[in-house]
C-alpha cells in the first residue's frame, strides 16, 4: 500500500492568495484527519471526518479554512485568503480499524 | 478538555544509556493512549496503543507503560537511530503532546 499521500509537499504564496491542500487516504479507512503543526502549538487537530461527513471541525482556524471530502479516496483543505500566520506543516491522516492513524508526509506550506 | 503533558522536552543520552519519556494526560474517558514517533520532515509514525492501567507493549528497545495517569516510554540500550521526536496523544486522533525530542550520541 501507498500510504497515505499528500501534495503539494511544499507550497509557498503571498498573502491572499487561495491554497488548496490534497489527501489521498489509505483505502479501506473511513475516517479522514487534517493536523496542523507549527513549533509554538505543535500538532493540532483541524477536522476530521467519517464516511466522508465532517464530524469535528471545531479546530478550524476561522472561516478562512475549508475542508472537503467528495468521497472515500480524496480530501481537500483549503485555505483562502492565506496569511502568514498559516505558515505550517499540514498533516494528514486516515485511521484503521484498529484505531491507529497514518499520517501522511506532510505539506508545508509558507505564506509571505 | 483533554490535556497532555510531555516530560522532558529535550532529552540528550549516550548510546547505551537507557531512560524513560514520560506523558501525563487528563481525559474524561480514556479511549486509548497512542505512542508515536516522528523524523524531521517527515509525519508521525504510529508505535503503540494503550488501553488499560497496567497494559504494557513492547517493540525492540522501546516499552511503553500505562497508569491511570499516565505513561512511559522506556528505552533500554539506546542507538543513534532511535533520535527523533516523540509524541504522545489520547483519544487516539485529536489531543498531542508537545513530544518529547531524543537525541542519542554515539
Amino acid at each position: 500500500d501507498a500510504g497515505v499521500i499528500q501534495s503539494p509537499r511544499h507550497e509557498v504564496t503571498e498573502m491572499g492568495q487561495e491554497v488548496t491542500l490534497r489527501c489521498k487516504p489509505i483505502s479501506g479507512h473511513n475516517s479522514l484527519f487534517w493536523y496542523r503543526q507549527t513549533m509554538m502549538r505543535g500538532l493540532e487537530l483541524l477536522i476530521y471526518f467519517n464516511n466522508n461527513v465532517p464530524i469535528d471541525d471545531s479546530g478550524m482556524p476561522e472561516d478562512r479554512f475549508s475542508a472537503k471530502m467528495p468521497n472515500a479516496s480524496f480530501s481537500t483543505l483549503k485555505i483562502q485568503p492565506s496569511e502568514p500566520r498559516d505558515s505550517a506543516v499540514y498533516f494528514c491522516a486516515s485511521i484503521d480499524r484498529a484505531g491507529e492513524l497514518f499520517f501522511g508526509e506532510g505539506s508545508r506550506l509558507t505564506v509571505l | 478538555e483533554d490535556q497532555v503533558t510531555q516530560s522532558p522536552e529535550a532529552l540528550r543520552l549516550q548510546e547505551g544509556e537507557s531512560s524513560s519519556l514520560n506523558c501525563s494526560y487528563t481525559v474524561s474517558g480514556l479511549r486509548g493512549l497512542f505512542w508515536y514517533r516522528q523524523d524531521p520532515g517527515k509525519g508521525p509514525e504510529f508505535l503503540f496503543t494503550l488501553y488499560s492501567a497496567g497494559e504494557e507493549k513492547e517493540k525492540e528497545r522501546l516499552k511503553a507503560t500505562l497508569t491511570k495517569k499516565e505513561s512511559f516510554l522506556h528505552i533500554t540500550a539506546p542507538k543513534p537511530e532511535d533520535s527523533a521526536t516523540y509524541l504522545c496523544a489520547v483519544g487516539g486522533k485529536s489531543t498531542f503532546g508537545d513530544g518529547t525530542t531524543l537525541t542519542v550520541k554515539p
